[in-house]
């Protein structure tokens, strides 16, 4: 049971560049979450998902995009990377509301 | 706007002695409160939890407790161990919604 895995560990981006992170969970949860954290700061969620087939903005959605095809799988694209991207990004499932989040190690992405 | 809030960015305690870190929040349409603890390099991961239709919830050297009234949150944690040392977040959920909130992180040292 590996729990929530995300890929890569880290990533140099160019101005304008696009990429996806990828994230996936084997615990059979329907929620799923995307967070970025910054220097000194806490986490701010940026999209999330309910179940296969539904997405939502959180706080910080502008410039991301995502998809959830499947239950396990929840891939985050970034489009036309900016400097304001850079940023730690941590995925979370949890089983439904209410329940804990379990994250995964993180992303850091660096946009230059 | 920030809806939660840790205004302590760090806490030294002795080994042994009791840890207290606390957590206010302006929304009280929250119902879900939880407390995460994160490692260098790693994802979050969580400690406690409590519903708003409690005030006290206990797990082994971990106790949150929760004042509606005042907003407050605060997690004890009793004996402090070297190993409790760690960069704490609380979060909170809405009832409305399936977004979670996270605090801005207290960095928790523990002396030997």
């Amino acid at each position: 049971n590996a729990g929530v895995t995300q890929t890569p560990k880290f990533r140099i981006l160019k101005i304008g560049q696009s990429m996806t992170l990828q994230c996936t969970q084997d615990m059979n949860h329907n929620y799923m979450y995307w967070y970025r954290q910054d220097p000194g700061m806490g986490l701010k969620l940026i999209y999330y998902s309910v179940g296969a087939g539904i997405t939502d903005k959180g706080e910080v959605p502008n410039g991301y995009n995502v998809s959830r095809s499947t239950t396990e799988d929840f891939p985050l694209r970034l489009e036309l990377a900016a400097p304001s991207q850079t940023s730690v990004y941590f995925c979370a499932s949890s089983y439904k509301r209410n329940y804990e989040q379990y994250f995964g190690p993180g992303t850091r992405l660096t946009v230059t | 706007d920030q809806q939660v809030k840790q205004n302590s960015p760090s806490l030294s305690v002795q080994e042994g002695r009791i840890s207290i870190l606390n957590c206010d929040y302006t929304n009280s349409m929250f119902d879900y409160f939880l407390w995460y603890k994160k490692y260098p390099a790693e994802g979050p991961t969580f400690l406690i939890s409590i519903s708003s239709i409690k005030d006290k919830n206990e797990d082994g050297r971990f106790t949150v407790f929760l004042n509606k009234s005042a907003k407050h949150l605060s997690l004890h944690i009793v004996p402090s161990q070297p190993g409790d040392s760690a960069v704490y977040f609380c979060a909170a959920q809405l009832n409305t919604g399936n977004q979670f909130y996270f605090g801005t992180g207290t960095s928790l040292t523990v002396i030997p």
